[in-house]
């Protein structure tokens, strides 16, 4: 079975620091994709960005990237330029390539402080 | 707004008793999943639902059940429930049943008392 581990519950950060979450994750297979989703006091759970396994290049989206590391099985997510928009709990996932279904880490929830 | 309806956004409810929660999915999506969000378990895939059929499942109690109709929307049922059903129960679509993104809905904040 697949599993996804968050170490770090709570994080803070300044606004325009840069923070970065880790996430690792145990799998078997060979076709997965990696998720961040962020949830804000809304609860709305919002796509922050994607990865697919075969591919080597980091995914980045505007302030957020990732450093894949395939062999680790690690993946975290770093936010630059902090804004106070970024306060949220944010979830590492693990989708699997067969189903589709997402594997979610217990969250961290980030603060970033004005 | 990420395309995809869920309804009601809050249900109030007693134990034993039975709701349906409903889903629409992003026009043109295909695959209908539904998470449960709990303060003790995290976000935990409960099933999954391919153009009308049953593709994956997850952690889901018998006393829950899910279809999918010909429009593509789904329904979410949980009878004779708990006080421990009491969460945060999403919706997401994504494209196909392999792993595109999914797009979660609001979700429906259910709570049994």
């Amino acid at each position: 079975a697949q599993t996804v581990t968050q170490s770090q519950p709570e994080m803070s950060v300044q606004e325009a620091e840069t923070v970065t979450l880790s996430c690792t994750y145990d799998t078997s297979e060979n076709n997965y994709y990696l998720f961040w989703y962020k949830q804000p006091p809304s609860r709305q759970m919002i796509l922050v960005i994607r990865q697919e396994a075969y591919k080597q290049q980091n995914a980045t989206e505007n302030r957020f990237s990732v450093n894949f590391q395939k062999a680790a099985k690690s993946f975290s997510l770093k936010i630059s330029d902090s804004q106070l928009g970024d306060t949220a709990m944010y979830f590492c996932a693990y989708g699997s390539g067969n189903t589709g279904k997402l594997i979610f880490g217990q969250g961290t929830t980030l603060q970033v402080k004005p | 707004d990420s395309g995809v309806t869920q309804t009601p956004k809050h249900l109030i409810t007693a134990t034993g008793q039975r709701v349906t929660l409903r889903c629409s999915p992003r026009s043109g999506d295909l695959s209908v999943y539904w998470y449960q969000q709990s303060l003790d378990q995290g976000l935990q895939f409960l099933i999954q639902y391919y153009n009308g059929e049953e593709r994956a499942k997850g952690n889901i109690l018998e006393r829950f059940s899910a279809q999918q109709f010909p429009d593509l929307h789904s329904e979410l049922n949980l009878s004779s429930l708990e006080l421990g059903d009491s969460a945060l129960y999403f919706c997401a679509s994504s494209a196909e049943w392999g792993t595109t993104e999914a797009f979660f809905g609001q979700g429906t904040r259910l709570t049994v008392v």
